[in-house]
């Protein structure tokens, strides 16, 4: 079956810019994560949504971070006024529920020029 | 606070050898535990996990992770290595206090010599 889908595979934007990204889950997963990757680093953990809503923001840096699920289903990751330091790789990932394996997007690279 | 802790930014190896990638955690209370695989330019694929059942987890593509409590340990191992697993490799842990929420550590390199 499709996978975890995320758009679009890359984005290039200007310090200051608003950007979205979206995210497709697995068809029923009801959980679903998003994830930044710097440069060699590991990912680490922004919010994660149980149906519509947010289970868990506590990894969103600062208030230009918002997400949301309004249908339970995709999600949107929204970024305001933009930083170089918001650049890396942005995963999604969703699960069946909390505590149920995490199943992996191709993620989408930010670069913030 | 650190959660997991994986020795070795960069593991290389010869083809046929034994692969041996670190991963130590740190938890309170009895943890899942996690390995993925990040091809380059793609997203993280799993590899094991271990939920509290047997203490020999057996993956895909030949790797297993053993844990142990007492060292606090899940290592990952392959008795082979082939060309194709070269990649990034992540130890990661969902703990019981915030179950949903991966922390992920900084990720061990592989690369297989011919």
């Amino acid at each position: 079956g499709a996978g975890v889908s995320q758009t679009p595979s890359n984005k290039v934007t200007e310090k200051g810019k608003y950007v979205e990204l979206r995210c497709d889950p697995i068809s029923g997963h009801t959980a679903l994560y998003w994830y930044r990757q710097s440069l060699g680093q590991g990912p680490e953990f922004l919010i994660y949504f149980q149906g519509t809503g947010a289970a868990d923001d506590s990894g969103l840096p600062n208030d230009r971070f918002f997400a949301v699920r309004p249908e339970g289903s995709v999600s949107t990751l929204k970024i305001q006024r933009t930083e170089r330091g918001d650049s890396a790789m942005y995963l999604c990932a969703s699960s069946l529920g909390a505590a149920d394996t995490q199943y992996f997007g191709p993620g989408t690279r930010l670069t913030v020029l | 606070a650190q959660s997991v802790t994986q020795l070795g930014s960069h593991v290389s190896v010869s083809e046929g050898a034994l692969v041996l990638l670190r991963c130590n955690y740190s938890s309170s209370v009895p943890p899942y535990l996690f390995w993925y695989v990040q091809y380059p330019n793609q997203g993280l694929q799993l590899l094991l996990k271990y939920t509290s059942a047997a203490t020999l987890v057996k993956g895909i593509n030949g790797f297993e992770a053993e844990f142990k409590k007492s060292e606090t340990s899940f290592h990952l191992t392959k008795p082979s290595a082939h060309m194709s697993d070269a990649a990034e490799y992540f130890c990661a842990v969902n703990r019981g206090s915030t179950l949903g929420r991966l922390y992920f550590g900084r990720g061990t390199q592989l690369t297989v010599w011919p």
